[in-house]
């Protein structure tokens, strides 16, 4: 069946640090991938998306590429702030499920 | 437009009780799903639904009940709280984006349910 991984964390940085976060995944057909973000004590809220290979997905300076040849969907930002801090999620959606990773809790200090 | 609402927002069971946590949306979503989040373990699949009348199981469904009498609304009854259910329920809903399948989830706050 669908699966994804995703780094472990928590991930901890300074202010303004380059971020990565990896996602890998498995699935038959062609899924459309994405990153989901949960602040504390709320529900999760779509950061991204991209629905074919070689698509980018971009918002809020994090940025996240479709790679259909080594199946991942790496999330990036350039300079992380303080705000930042959530966990963010992995996910690919199947016709009619969704499949999450387990979640990597970001902590940025000032 | 409230989007997806859920409530209660906190409920404390004792083992053996029964509950229902309501989930409404305004978007006319035909997709409709519920979540559990545990520390961990991500966010798994209970029920979802891709219309009234339709509800399937997803990856823990065992506990739970659901059913889509509306487009609005999907509750899910818990029929016998086990303290193994004490968790984090979240109902979402999407587009179903033609023959491509779910689209966009958008998802409620959630509910911090406690059994004991």
């Amino acid at each position: 069946g669908d699966s994804v991984t995703q780094m472990e964390g928590p991930v901890t940085l300074s202010e303004e640090a380059f971020l990565t976060i990896n996602c890998t995944y498995t699935a038959t057909g062609y899924p459309s991938l994405f990153w989901y973000v949960q602040y504390p004590g709320e529900g999760l809220q779509l950061l991204l998306k991209a629905t074919k290979a070689d698509d980018k997905g971009s918002n809020k300076g994090f940025e996240a590429t479709y790679r259909k040849e080594t199946t991942s969907f790496h999330l990036e930002k350039g300079s992380v702030q303080v705000s930042d801090s959530a966990v963010y999620f992995c996910a690919l959606t199947g016709y009619s499920t969704l499949t999450f990773g387990k979640g990597t809790m970001l902590l940025v200090s000032p | 437009n409230a989007g997806v609402t859920q409530t209660p927002k906190f409920q404390v069971l004792k083992t053996g009780q029964s509950m229902t946590l309501q989930c409404a949306q305004d978007m006319n979503h035909e997709y409709m799903s519920w979540y559990r989040q545990d520390p961990g373990m991500g966010l798994r699949l209970i029920h979802y639904s891709v219309g009234a009348g339709i509800t399937d199981q997803g990856e823990v469904p065992n506990g739970y009940n659901v059913s889509r009498s509306t487009t609005e609304d999907f509750p899910l009854r818990l029929l016998s709280a086990a303290p193994s259910q004490t968790s984090v329920y979240f109902c979402a809903s999407s587009y179903m984006a033609g023959g491509r399948g779910t689209d966009t989830q958008y998802f409620g706050p959630g509910t911090r349910l406690t059994v004991l």
